[in-house]
Parts: C-alpha cells; sequence; structure tokens
C-alpha cells in the first residue's frame, strides 16, 4: 500500500521559472515530511522539511507546504535552476524515522 | 565522515545465486535503513533497524530476502535465491535514533540478475 504518493512522474519548466512538485499521503499519523533530491548514481540527499505543527518552511530558493487537512505537501523551488534538474522524492514519517517514500518526480530545468 | 558506504556499487549475478549486499552506517548513528529503488514505487522501505535490532521487516519481499545488523558499524542484505525481478538499486541509509531526524544515504548498489 502506498501510503505516499508522488503523481506526476516527471515536470519540465522553464529556468528562472517556478518549480511545484506535489505530494499526498494517506496517513494521517504522519508527523514529519522532507523532500530528497537524488542525481543519477548517487543517493538521495536532504532538501528540506517540516514538522505537522507548521504549514510552510522556507529554505532559500526552496519552500515546502503541508497542508494536513488534504494530506497534501508541495515543495516550491523559485527561481529554478538547470543545476535543479534532479528527481525529487518526498517522504514521511509517523513519530519516529521510519520513513516513508514517494515514487519521485523527474524535474528538468530547461536552460 | 565518509558518509554511508555500501558495496559493491554494482553486482551482475546469474538468477539462482546468492547475493549479499553490504553497508557501513555513519559512526554514531543508531537506526539503519534498507530501501530498493523501482520505477513504480519509488523508495520501497525493506527493513529498518534501531540499535542493531530489527524493527519493521514488512517491507521485505518475501523469504528469499534477509537482513542482518551483527553490530553498529555493518549491515548486510542477503538474497538467495536471486530473481531477475530482483534488479534493482538498493540502497542503505542511517540515522540518529530520534524523532524528525532525517537519513543519510549511501550510493546504492545497483543489482542485475540475469
Amino acid at each position: 500500500d502506498q501510503q505516499v504518493k508522488q503523481n506526476s512522474p516527471s515536470l519540465s519548466v522553464q529556468e528562472g521559472r517556478i518549480s511545484i512538485l506535489n505530494c499526498d499521503y494517506t496517513n494521517s499519523m504522519f508527523d514529519y515530511f522532507l523532500w530528497y533530491k537524488k542525481y543519477p548514481a548517487e543517493g538521495p540527499t536532504f532538501l528540506i522539511s517540516i514538522s505537522s505543527i507548521k504549514d510552510k518552511n522556507e529554505d532559500g530558493r526552496f519552500t515546502v507546504f503541508l497542508n494536513k487537512s488534504a494530506k497534501h505537501l508541495s515543495l516550491h523551488i523559485v527561481p529554478s535552476q538547470p543545476g535543479d534538474s534532479a528527481v525529487y522524492f518526498c517522504a514521511a514519517s509517523e513519530g519516529n524515522n521510519d520513513m516513508r517514500f514517494g515514487a519521485g518526480t523527474r524535474l528538468t530545468v530547461k536552460p | 565522515d565518509a558518509g554511508v558506504i555500501q558495496s559493491p556499487r554494482h553486482e551482475v549475478t546469474e538468477m539462482g545465486q546468492e547475493v549479499t549486499l553490504r553497508c557501513k552506517p555513519i559512526s554514531g548513528h543508531n537506526s539503519l535503513f534498507w530501501y530498493r529503488q523501482t520505477m513504480m514505487r519509488g523508495l520501497e522501505l525493506l527493513i529498518y533497524f534501531n540499535n542493531n535490532v530489527p524493527i519493521d521487516d514488512s517491507g521485505m519481499p518475501e523469504d528469499r530476502f534477509s537482513a542482518k545488523m551483527p553490530n553498529a558499524s555493518f549491515s548486510t542484505l542477503k538474497i538467495q535465491p536471486s530473481e531477475p525481478r530482483d534488479s534493482a538499486v538498493y540502497f542503505c541509509a542511517s540515522s540518529l535514533t530520534g524523532t524528525h531526524t532525517e537519513a543519510f544515504f549511501g550510493q546504492g548498489t545497483r543489482l542485475t540478475v540475469v
């Protein structure tokens, strides 16, 4: 059972524009959410996180929004840069560090 | 710290053979995870350990898969016998035990079973 879902396998945006990656989850007990970035032939690296007590967390060009009622979170990247091209994984955990991941979204930022 | 170290980076084996993947977590981290990356399901959690003890192995596909963590600095994931459908990238990750911590991933082992 896929508890974390990323329904868009790919996304293409122009350099300088905003990238919005979406993630939905089904387990209402999840209380911590993370985004990971993965380049080819490398392991995923942590990007940004948000606790369920917040609805927004910002770190430079990256902002994560959490809508608990909709069980939805999104990652905004603005402005997008070609170096942001990677696969982005959404992850969630329930009170511990048993992290469940989505299937990933491949972001391509075109120069 | 060198980060999470996985070996081998690539493994090609014949169907029916035993495969052993290895992982050295970051020193001081006491949670360790094994994930399998597939196109359809992304990063699937196979099993995780806290303080060398398996906590949740419900993600292990079947009895052909087994994982051990004999000490805090080493873990193995074994597939016996291997099948072509096991071909995937297997990632190991480690973290500090506790809530709201991120995991650090190794570079993965690309397994091909022919």
